[in-house]
């Protein structure tokens, strides 16, 4: 089966300016979850998403980041503006179900904000 | 302060020795999962346990699962190179049904040929 799509794979922004990343999770997978992973650390949940509804975005800073799951398959994460502690690896997941469920991981969004 | 505590934090060895890598809690978790992600791509799922003293073994990695739930190792025998990247323990809280998965910090593993 094909795995969790991600794109782009490299994004240099300057801050200020907005960005957005794309998933595409595998085929059947309810679940999606977009992480921040930042050099040297575990991936840290951003928004949680079972089918179209967002179930745990607690920890998304709202002020300059907004997810959305159209149709409840493909997402997008926006961050406007950038600043310069964005600068991470944006990875998403997907799994089918949510409770202790296996996550498959894309190979994430490197951002650089200059 | 970190939910879950790996260490080492790096570890760096010779091919053909043995390791064992920690993750610890001070929180009880309904199930532990261990990933290993290599530069450049993301985590790959190793395994699950859910039930306390459970031991999983793949291959030459075993995991275990503390009687308490709140804590697990991941022992690899004859370490290769093929085994270098980053070792990720990840637990669903029980506090919160396993809704969320925590993951720790990381254990940077580094063989050596």
């Amino acid at each position: 089966e094909a795995g969790v799509v991600q794109s782009p794979r490299y994004k240099i922004i300057e801050k200020k300016q907005p960005v957005a990343f794309w998933c595409n999770p595998i085929s059947g997978h309810n679940t999606l979850y977009w992480y921040r992973q930042n050099l040297g650390q575990g991936p840290e949940l951003l928004i949680r998403y079972e089918n179209e509804e967002a179930v745990d975005d607690s920890q998304l800073p709202k002020d300059r980041f907004s997810a959305e799951r159209l149709k409840g398959v493909d997402s997008t994460l926006k961050i406007q503006p950038a600043e310069l502690g964005d600068s991470a690896v944006y990875l998403c997941a997907s799994s089918v179900g949510g409770l202790g469920q296996p996550q498959h991981f894309g190979d994430g969004t490197r951002l650089s904000i200059l | 302060t970190q939910l879950l505590e790996q260490s080492p934090q790096f570890l760096s060895i010779q091919e053909g020795e043995n390791l064992t890598v920690y993750c610890n809690s001070s929180s009880v978790f309904s199930s532990l999962q261990w990933y290993r992600q290599e530069p450049g791509e993301g985590p790959v799922l190793l395994v699950t346990v859910v039930t306390g003293g459970e031991v999983k073994k793949l291959k030459r990695l075993t995991f275990q699962f503390g009687d308490a739930r709140k804590d697990s190792s991941l022992h690899i025998t004859a370490a290769q190179p093929g085994d270098t990247g980053l070792y990720l323990c990840a637990g669903g809280l029980e506090e919160t049904s396993g809704s969320r998965l925590t993951f720790g910090e990381g254990t940077q593993l580094t063989v050596n040929p």
